[in-house]
């Protein structure tokens, strides 16, 4: 994962409930983002964050919520707003010359 | 609107064979653009970054190509093997790498031994 650590791997969440998806990154690289990743969509952006105590809304931010209290950590909470909340989760963050770095997902089902 | 397209969606082929891989992107202003692979299930590794002052970048089998010009860019895979088998995503940033990236919806590609 190339210092990047998502978890847990699988979730499942009931009806109503909040959710939190881990990310945390040992490569002290100051951005770090959200991507959703469905079936026979590409990714799209939820939030980004630039540096520590900030974050921007991406592409389709509404149901979700970050924190970024630390460098190395960017936690995304689904809440009970997002309707839709079955996907896989990426988390990345961007290098040296802008390139980006992915982490393993989490896959997180409705039950 | 930023809109990157990936053709084919999927793609079969034959062990050994030479295959190209294409990514068109509406917005020439690009920063830089990147090939990543993805296997069932798993997350996204990269495979190459091409800046927008470069024309291509090299690693082992694989050559990325970049027109800025005409808004394209190619996957060459050579000499494929089964363990090429993977969807191939590509990606295009615009904001001097601050910001998101704009994915393609990747071609699957199969090749059978």
């Amino acid at each position: 994962d190339g210092g990047i650590t998502q978890s847990p791997k699988y979730l499942f969440r009931k009806e109503g409930q909040n959710v939190t998806l881990s990310c945390e990154q040992n490569l002290n690289h100051d951005a770090m983002y959200w991507y959703r990743q469905d079936p026979g969509q590409g990714l799209r952006l939820i939030y980004y964050s630039q540096i520590v105590n900030d974050f921007q809304k991406g592409d389709i931010a509404e149901g979700y919520s970050v924190s970024r209290e630390k460098k190395e950590s960017f936690p995304l909470t689904v809440t009970s707003a997002q309707k839709n909340p079955t996907a896989f989760y990426l988390c990345a963050i961007t290098g040296a010359r802008g390139g980006y770095t992915f982490g393993s997902g989490t896959r997180l089902t409705v039950v | 609107k930023q809109e990157v397209t990936q053709i084919p969606a999927a793609l079969s082929v034959p062990e050994g064979e030479n295959l190209v891989l294409n990514c068109s992107f509406t917005d020439s202003a690009i920063y830089n653009l990147q090939w990543f692979r993805q296997d069932p299930g798993k997350g996204l590794t990269s495979l190459l970054l091409i800046q927008s002052s470069q024309r291509e970048q090299t690693s082992g089998r694989l050559n990325a190509s970049l027109d800025k010009s005409s808004g394209r860019s190619t996957l060459y895979i050579a000499a494929s093997q089964p363990g090429d088998s993977a969807t191939y995503l590509c990606a295009v940033s615009y904001q001097g790498g601050s910001e998101k990236l704009v994915f393609g919806k990747g071609t699957k590609l199969t090749v059978n031994p």
